[in-house]
């Protein structure tokens, strides 16, 4: 299982870009890169999912570069909602797979 | 839009004592899953379950562990004789295979489960 690494915590403000950047040097090659997004006393969300290149949906952009060792996941211009922890995962094999969660980035968004 | 609900919101018991956290899953969706996480910890995998029977489970999941899909609607977790440590946060998710590749997971707003 490939291990991840992120930045314990990060601090922006609102209406600024965020990048938060994840290391899986040992990711293989069947494995996803999956960024969940959890507020206090909720569920993870799921934000965005990628194999390589760049992914876009209507919250985030996430850029795989072509070694897949790192991911970022870009958050435009936040908001003070925006404030929450952002897990970084690697998932492999089928559906049926539970999720392995790190201890994720704790976002903080000033106004 | 559909979601995954969790009743009850909190749940208090006396260790020893049995608990069942229930469940509804969105309902086209084919697999299920419970996680924990223990205050101002990670999230934790405990087990999915697919086709009414157990796909994967971790190391949590022990033999105090139970899951069961009672109906076409419910999806529970009985644990059978509750310790200290097992006062967390239960989280239901479900997901749909249709996408094949996809880690898409929905959870729940998750159970506080206090054992005294």
């Amino acid at each position: 299982l490939a291990k991840t690494t992120q930045p314990i915590s990060m601090d922006s403000y609102e209406g600024q870009e965020v990048n938060i950047t994840c290391s899986h040097n040992n990711i293989a090659t069947n494995d996803y890169i999956t960024w969940y997004q959890q507020f206090p006393s909720q569920g993870p969300r799921f934000i965005i999912q990628g194999y390589k290149t760049k992914v876009t949906n209507e919250v985030a952009s996430l850029f795989i570069p072509a070694d897949r060792k790192s991911s970022t996941l870009s958050l435009p211009r936040v908001s003070l909602s925006d404030t929450a922890v952002y897990y970084c995962l690697v998932a492999t094999g089928g559906g049926a797979d539970g999720l392995t969660f790190g201890k994720g980035t704790h976002l903080i968004i000033q106004p | 839009e559909p979601e995954v609900t969790q009743t009850p919101s909190h749940q208090v018991t006396q260790m020893g004592q049995e608990v069942i956290l229930r469940c509804v899953p969105i309902s086209n969706h084919l697999y299920f899953y419970w996680y924990r996480q223990i205050l101002g910890q990670k999230v934790e995998f405990l087990v999915s379950f697919y086709n009414n029977e157990i796909s994967e489970k971790s190391e949590i999941f022990d033999d105090q562990f139970s899951v069961e899909r009672p109906d076409g609607s419910n999806f529970t977790l009985k644990i059978r004789s509750t310790k200290l440590e097992d006062s967390a946060m239960y989280f239901c998710a479900s997901s749909d295979i249709g996408g094949g590749h996809s880690y898409e997971q929905y959870f729940g707003p998750g159970t506080r489960l206090t054992v005294t």
